[in-house]
C-alpha cells in the first residue's frame, strides 16, 4: 500500500551538478504534478503531466525538466543546480474527475551549496 | 490565469475557539476548490473539497462565487487541528492543481 513514492528523501548537492528526482505511483494515476514548498511561498508547480508521454510546464518550470516514459513514474531533473532550487519537493497523483483527490509523496529535501 | 490567495501567514487560536481559514481565487472558469492539510511529519492530504459539500473533522468550507472566496471555518478549534492549511483551485480545463501559500494555524491549550 505504498501510494506515492518520492526517491530520495534528502540530498545535497554542489552548484552547477545535475540530478534526477524519481516519483513512483501504484494507483494507476492519470495524472502527476511536481511542486516545490518554499516558506511564506507554499507549494508551487513546476510541472505536470496529463499521462504518459506527456508534460506540461507549471507554474515555476525554469531549471527543470520532467520525463513521464511510463504511467507510474514521473522524473523531475535539475541539469545545472542552483542555490536557489534548494527547496523541498513534492509530487503527487490524481486521477480525472471533479472529485479526484491528489495523493502526495513523503517529500524530497534539497539543499544546493 | 489562475491564483489562490490566503492571506494569513499564521493564525494563533485558543483551544475552544472559532476558526476561519481566509481563501480567495481568481479563475475564468468554473473552480473545483480543495482543502488540503498538512500535519506535522506527515504527508499533505485532502481535508475537503467544495463539490462533495462535507464536513471533515469539523471543518467546512463554502464557495461564494459573488465573493470568489473558499473560506475554511470550526467552530470550536482542538488542539489537534494544529497544521498547515492549504487551499487548492483545479483548472478542468489543463487539470492544473494550483496552490495558495497556506495558512499555517496553532491551537493552544
Amino acid at each position: 500500500n505504498a501510494g506515492v513514492t518520492q526517491t530520495p528523501k534528502f540530498r545535497v548537492l554542489k552548484t552547477g551538478q545535475s540530478m534526477t528526482l524519481l516519483c513512483a505511483q501504484d494507483m494507476n494515476h492519470e495524472y502527476m504534478y511536481w511542486y516545490r514548498q518554499d516558506p511564506g511561498m507554499g507549494l508551487r508547480l513546476i510541472h505536470y503531466s496529463v499521462g504518459e508521454g506527456t508534460t506540461a510546464k507549471g507554474e515555476v518550470p525554469d531549471g527543470y525538466n520532467v520525463s513521464r516514459l511510463k504511467k507510474q513514474n514521473f522524473l523531475l531533473g535539475l541539469e545545472s543546480a542552483a542555490p536557489s532550487q534548494t527547496s523541498v519537493y513534492f509530487c503527487a497523483s490524481s486521477n480525472p474527475g471533479l472529485e479526484a483527490e491528489a495523493f502526495f509523496g513523503q517529500g524530497t529535501r534539497l539543499t544546493v551549496v | 490565469a489562475q491564483r489562490v490567495t490566503q492571506p494569513e501567514k499564521l493564525l494563533s487560536v485558543f483551544k475552544g475557539a472559532p476558526v476561519e481559514l481566509k481563501c480567495n481565487y481568481s479563475y475564468s472558469g468554473s473552480p473545483e476548490l480543495f482543502w488540503y492539510v498538512q500535519y506535522s511529519r506527515q504527508r499533505l492530504q485532502l481535508l475537503l473539497r467544495h463539490i462533495s459539500r462535507e464536513s471533515i473533522k469539523g471543518f467546512t468550507a463554502d464557495l461564494n462565487k459573488g465573493e470568489t472566496s473558499f473560506h475554511l471555518k470550526k467552530p470550536f478549534a482542538q488542539e489537534e487541528d494544529s497544521a498547515m492549511y492549504y487551499c487548492a483551485l483545479l483548472n478542468t480545463g489543463f487539470q492544473k492543481l494550483v496552490f495558495g501559500t497556506g495558512t499555517r494555524l496553532l491551537v493552544s491549550p
